[in-house]
């Protein structure tokens, strides 16, 4: 049972444009949303998170959107450069038995020139 | 500033042999973990370390036992390879005991089990 969805396995994006990527999970007591960014041979590396008392945070190109009612969290890269063509993971915690991350199922971002 | 290393970064078994991947951290974290990734499932927790001298299952514990040496190492044991266990291994670490804290990984370990 996927408890974090990424329903999207890739996502190509225009140099310069937005990219959006989506991510929605279905346990109710999640309170902490991170996301993770991948290149190839190498281990995730820590990008933002937020928590579920704010429903927006921000950190330069990057911001997490969070809608608690519809259980979607998203991330917003502006604007989008080759650099950011990587695996992005989603990843929720909160509540008891839940502390440890869940990790969601990743999604390709490939920022074409 | 080398972070979480992990070792081997590939390694090809036979079914049924022995290893264990090595995993030390620099940053005096007191939380370490280890993860697999396999192709449409994530990430998954196979063990945890809150602190020095504890550890418990995650999510996939089975075929798998651990060891936290100290307060930098954390290592993982196949003690009978299996084909399943066929995965790139990720081994992390965090500052603090609160689980889901921000996670610093290593670079990862290719294995493969014929």
């Amino acid at each position: 049972d996927q408890q974090v969805k990424q329903n999207s396995p890739s996502l190509s994006v225009q140099e310069g444009r937005i990219s959006i990527l989506n991510c929605d999970y279905t346990n109710s007591m999640f309170d902490y949303f991170l996301w993770y960014k991948k290149y190839p041979a190498e281990g995730p590396t820590f990008l933002i998170s937020i928590s579920s008392i704010k429903d927006k945070n921000e950190d330069g190109r990057f911001t997490v959107f969070l809608n608690k009612s519809a259980k979607h969290l998203s991330l917003h890269i502006v604007p989008s450069q080759p650099g950011d063509s990587a695996v992005y993971f989603c990843a929720a915690s909160g509540g008891f038995g839940n502390e440890k991350l869940t990790f969601g199922t990743g999604t390709r971002l490939t920022i074409i020139p | 500033n080398a972070g979480v290393t992990q070792t081997p970064k590939f390694q090809v078994l036979k079914t049924g042999q022995s290893m264990t991947l090595q995993c030390a951290q620099d940053m005096n974290h007191n939380s370490m973990y280890w993860y697999r990734q396999d192709p449409g499932m994530g990430l998954r927790l196979i063990y945890y370390s809150a602190s020095e001298g504890t550890t418990d299952k995650g999510e996939v514990p089975n075929g798998y036992n651990v060891s936290r040496l100290n307060k930098r190492e954390f290592s993982l044991r196949l003690e009978s390879a299996a084909p399943s266990q066929t995965s790139v291994y990720f081994c992390a670490s965090s500052e603090g005991v609160v689980l889901s804290e921000k996670l610093f990984f290593g670079s990862g370990t290719q294995l493969s089990v014929l």
